[in-house]
């Protein structure tokens, strides 16, 4: 199994803040790699697909990349409605193992 | 509007069995691989099931393969999980999701619901 491991685990942040998630597979995953959002009591929410695209509708601060086994999701300029926990996936093999999370919360 | 909405969760007790449901609308349900992922209370996304558009074809990781069988119904838009010989550690969030590909190969989870809530106790 291909493992996923994401840090850092929580951090707290400012309006306005860049922020750097990591994401680190076990292998290479080449860029079988998407970025999740998830609310509590909400639909999870995709972000970023193909390790560097953004999806349709979420806002260009969100952004990604890498390529092979280190992946990094950045928000530039942190928003209050960014609070959530980020996972990232791989899609290259059976269990399409998500990274733990990182919550994110304000200061 | 396009969305998946999923449906069965419920209190059940441990060796029991349950049947999620996912009910899709808005788009062409026959034309997208689904896949149904949970997240246990304090803990992160787990994905637990892949399955083709004919049903053909699924998936599952190896600690759930014989417990959890995913099946779906193209003509009533709906995607089914059977989950059989449940624990107290199945307690989750069920979320089923549809699968996207870019360049052909690359897939993601495009579109998800809101999930539906297992609870495994006696």
């Amino acid at each position: 199994d291909i493992q996923m491991t994401q840090s850092p685990s929580s951090l707290s942040a400012s309006v306005g803040d860049r922020v750097t998630i990591t994401c680190r597979a076990s292998e290479n995953i080449a860029k079988f790699l998407s970025w999740y959002q998830v609310k509590s009591g909400r639909a999870p929410r995709l972000l970023i697909y193909t390790a560097s695209n953004l999806q349709r509708g979420v806002p260009s601060r969100f952004s990604g990349s890498g390529s092979g086994t280190d992946f990094t999701l950045i928000i530039s300029g942190l928003q209050p409605e960014d609070c959530g926990t980020y996972y990232c996936q791989e899609s290259y093999s059976v269990p399409y193992n998500f990274g733990q999370g990182t919550t994110l919360e304000m200061k | 509007e396009v969305q998946v909405v999923e449906s069965g969760g419920g209190l059940v007790q441990p060796g029991g069995s349950l049947r999620l449901s996912c009910e899709a609308s808005g788009f062409t349900f026959s034309e997208y691989e689904m896949h149904w992922a949970r997240q246990a209370p304090g803990k992160g996304l787990e994905w637990i099931s892949y399955i083709d558009v004919n049903g053909d074809t699924t998936y599952y990781p190896e600690s759930m393969e014989g417990r959890f069988t995913s099946s779906r119904d193209n003509a009533k838009n709906s995607l089914f999980l059977q989950m059989s010989s449940l624990r107290v550690e199945d307690t989750a969030v069920y979320y089923c999701a549809r699968a996207n590909y870019f360049q052909g190969k690359y897939w993601y989870l495009d579109l998800w619901g809101r999930g539906t809530r297992v609870t495994v106790s006696a």
